[in-house]
């Protein structure tokens, strides 16, 4: 039983194209993030949501949309992919109280050529 | 601004040596305080937390963190490395009270054990 999964765990593509990751999570979490770990293994929040709502945005470009249809799905959509796009996605799940655990999912390494 | 630093970018140990990872962080606050953990090519998964407490904590394999406040400080530690814990080792920390749950990392360590 997975967790937080995401789909696809990896894809290339061409600049230009845009692309979807989708993310669901099974632990009845209110909460839910994209985080972007670049070529460095630097990691960093990109959204979340809360209930469905835009809670964080970290000035993503806005090429990147986020949509989520209820709590347990965060979906991220990337317009005109640029080659500064190639990354890890990792989205994960909390619930929305302090002193709450972070979980991720497995990550989607996307490649922009 | 928030931010988590964590002193050893690279470090390479035989198998059996002792470990410490340095983790310092900058905020006057609460906190709540992780490591994640990530092996070559897989997802991040929690080593251990600390929220309130005994500021020494354990998680899973073997690893301990300890939390000094005034020193803004959570360094890991395992006494005895294996050859399996060569992975990627990420220290984070959240804010305690206000929760959002951003988590803000550091930049991460890599630990290579040699067998």
């Amino acid at each position: 039983d997975t967790a937080v999964s995401q789909t696809p765990k990896y894809l290339v593509t061409q600049m230009g194209n845009d692309k979807s990751i989708k993310c669901e999570q099974n632990l009845g979490h209110d909460t839910m993030y994209w985080y972007k770990q670049d070529s460095k293994k630097f990691l960093k929040i990109m959204f979340s949501y809360n209930n469905k709502e835009l809670i964080i945005n970290e000035t993503v470009p806005n090429r990147f949309s986020p949509k989520s249809p209820d709590k347990a799905h965060l979906n991220l959509h990337i317009n005109s992919l640029e080659l500064g796009d190639s990354a890890v996605y990792f989205c994960a799940s909390s619930q929305q109280i302090s002193g709450n655990t972070i979980y991720f999912g497995e990550g989607s390494w996307l490649t922009v050529v | 601004a928030q931010s988590v630093s964590q002193h050893n970018h690279h470090v390479i140990l035989s198998e059996a040596a002792s470990l410490e990872l340095g983790c310092n962080y900058s905020y006057g606050g609460t906190v709540n305080l992780f490591w994640y953990v990530q092996y070559p090519g897989q997802h991040l998964q929690l080593l251990l937390k600390y929220f309130s407490g005994d500021p020494l904590v354990k998680g899973i394999k073997g690893f301990e963190a300890e939390f000094i406040k005034s020193k803004f400080s959570f360094n890991l530690r395992k006494p005895s490395v294996q050859w399996s814990d060569t992975a990627e080792y990420f220290c984070a920390v959240s804010h305690g009270s206000g929760n959002t749950g951003k988590l803000i990392f550091g930049q991460g360590t890599t630990l290579q054990v040699k067998p």
